[in-house]
């Protein structure tokens, strides 16, 4: 049963705290992407992965990490320097895409943060 | 630079009557566009996608669009709402040119349904 799998679903954590959020993949894509979601906004890019290795920032990478190991798994860290960190995350995966061509991602569940 | 607007923040229909969502894009490029689905706490679901073949686009569970380039628009529509569509909808445009197929979200529309 293909899909993506993100953990936990929610996570709680005390403000000054760094924390991991996992995202696993079995599609076989190459590209991963993070977007974070508030309450009545659409979803904003964090971090996205073309390739094991490599990764680029999105549109609000400050204050977060990625790391791509392995082709499988995306996770991203919310740093302490993330001013406003509460929010829905969700993560991405896609084929890579070529000029001229796009690919539909397809998303996991979400994790819902929640630092106080 | 390219961008979507979705012009409706929040839609209420009834049960059994058609539905109606609108989304304009600005592309400089041959877009893709994409409907996106979310129920609560849930992540998004591909209703359907337009990549340069036919106007009319079918999707999952009734829902369709028509690309019209004259009018920029991809406006979402099903003959005969049901309850269980109650969700919010993306429409959202991808940068075919470059950049690994960045995908550019619109702000959403929560669609409501009367019984």
């Amino acid at each position: 049963d293909g899909g993506i799998t993100q953990s936990p679903k929610y996570l709680f954590r005390k403000e000054g705290q760094n924390v991991t959020l996992s995202c696993e993949q079995n599609l076989n894509h190459d590209a991963m992407y993070w977007y974070r979601q508030d309450p009545g906004q659409g979803l904003r890019l964090i971090y996205y992965s073309q390739i094991v290795n490599d990764f680029q920032k999105g549109d609000i990478a400050e204050g977060y990490s990625v790391s791509r190991e392995k082709k499988e798994s995306f996770p991203l860290t919310v740093t302490s320097a993330q001013k406003n960190p509460t929010a829905f995350y969700l993560c991405a995966s896609s084929k890579t895409t070529g000029t001229g061509s796009s690919y539909e991602q397809y998303f996991g569940p979400g994790t819902r943060l929640t630092v106080t | 630079a390219q961008s979507v607007t979705q012009l409706d923040s929040h839609v209420s229909v009834s049960e059994g009557t058609p539905v109606l969502l609108r989304c304009n894009y600005s592309s400089s490029y041959s877009p893709s566009l994409f409907w996106y689905v979310q129920h609560p706490n849930k992540g998004l679901q591909l209703l359907l996608k337009y990549t340069s073949a036919a106007t009319l686009v079918k999707g999952i569970n009734g829902f369709e669009a028509e690309f019209k380039k004259s009018e920029t628009s991809f406006h979402l529509t099903k003959p005969s709402a049901h309850m269980s569509d109650a969700a919010e909808y993306f429409c959202v445009v991808s940068e075919t040119s470059n950049q690994g197929g960045k995908l550019i979200f619109g702000q959403g529309t929560e669609l409501s349904v009367k019984p």
